[in-house]
Formats: structure tokens, sequence, C-alpha cells
């Protein structure tokens, strides 16, 4: 999962294997996050989103599941392709506006064929 | 729509130069953003707008500046460029009825 640390956490998984990616969030006041990724040299792109009034939401092959009690935001992506390595990033509108939003420091991850 | 376009996608500068990273959406949003990116810190939010005319400072404002005179651009200056502003620099734009940036694809700058 990410960490406030200079080191980005890393998920190495098999192809077609489930992955977790974790995020801890910092405000207890947020009430929206969003999960990005970020393939290299690219900007990041939105996968899923999910407001605090829900504890999952599933997308495409991916489901993004919210513990507010423990502030903390996992995303799971089904049957991993080789396609899905990137670096993934969690943000929350700690600003309390849907357009101020913090981000997580990312997770790599990779998958192997 | 093409989006979020950003020029220049690479810029090396001398420090104390000045220089002017160009932004510009064609998807009618409200809101537009500036981040930077840098090894193991994620983004950071540099200067944001909620709308043409309305900018304000985000977690690292200082050594920036900004301007949204048109909803459609958002331009970041640089004004006395230093190592420390070494970047990948994102700008971002979203819909007051979506969730979500859309981002460009970053301009990397390096100091030297």
């Amino acid at each position: 999962g990410e960490s406030v640390g200079l080191h980005l956490p890393t998920l190495s998984v098999q192809e077609g294997d489930n992955s977790i990616i974790n995020c801890a969030y910092s405000n207890s006041a947020s009430d929206y996050f969003i999960w990005y990724k970020q393939e290299s040299g690219k900007g990041p792109q939105f996968i899923i989103d999910i407001r605090s009034n829900m504890d999952k939401r599933q997308g495409q092959r991916v489901t993004v599941l919210l513990n507010k009690t423990v502030k903390h935001l996992s995303l799971q992506i089904a049957a991993t392709q080789p396609g899905d390595s990137a670096v993934y990033f969690c943000a929350e509108n700690s600003g309390g506006s849907n357009y101020k939003l913090t981000f997580g420091k990312g997770t790599l991850l990779t998958v192997n064929p | 729509n093409a989006g979020v376009t950003q020029t220049p996608k690479f810029q090396v500068l001398k420090t104390g130069q000045s220089m002017t990273l160009q932004c510009a959406q064609d998807m009618n949003h409200e809101y537009m953003s500036w981040y930077r990116q840098d090894p193991g810190m994620g983004l950071r939010l540099i200067h944001y707008s909620v709308g043409a005319g309305i900018t304000d400072q985000g977690e690292v404002p200082n050594g920036y500046n900004v301007s949204r005179s048109t909803t459609e651009d958002f331009p970041l200056r640089l004004l006395s460029a230093a190592p420390s502003q070494t970047s990948v620099y994102f700008c971002a734009s979203i819909s007051s009825a979506n969730y979500g940036y859309t981002f460009g694809s970053g301009t990397r700058l390096t100091v030297v």
C-alpha cells in the first residue's frame, strides 16, 4: 500500500491473478475518492471513483472499496493483464471540493506474463 | 475533442530564466489546475482556477504565477527558474457537473 516514504510501494503479480492496491487517506472530512492509473510518460488517467456514502463500487474489472472507519481505500483489479502495469494513485477531496484533490504517493503495479 | 493539451512536452531552462507552460482544454470545463510530480512525492497542487478570472494557490505555489483570461486556457509562469523546479508538470481540468480530472500529457522541465 501507499506510504509517506520516498520509496514507491510496488506490487508484482502474475497475469490472470487479481490485484489489490491499498491506500490510507488522511482527512476524515474527505467525501470523494478517485483512483488514477499512470503509465510511463503519460498523464494520470481516471479509473473509478466513490463517494463517502458508499462502501463499494464496481467498474469493468475494477472494484473500489472504502472503509471510512479506518480511512482506507482499496482498488481491486480482476484478471490482471500486462496492460494494467502502471503506477496507481488514490486521491481524496480533502479540500472539500471536487477540484482540489490530494494525491497519494502511488503504487507501482507490475504484471508478469 | 483534443481534451487537455500541454506545450511544450520537454524544456530545459537555465537558473534564473523565465518561461510559460501552456495548457488548453476544449471541453468547456470550469475548473483547471496545475500539479507537479516529483519522484516519491505524488502529485502536488500548485495553482487552480474555478473559472475565468478566478485563480487561487494550492499546496506549492511559490515561484509560479497563473492567470485565467478564458475558460480554455490556463498558463503557468515560472518567474525565475530554480533547480528545485525541475519536475514534471501536469495540467488538468474538470467540469462542475462531473468528477475526476482529465489530465494533459505533461511537460518535463529541467532547470540547470
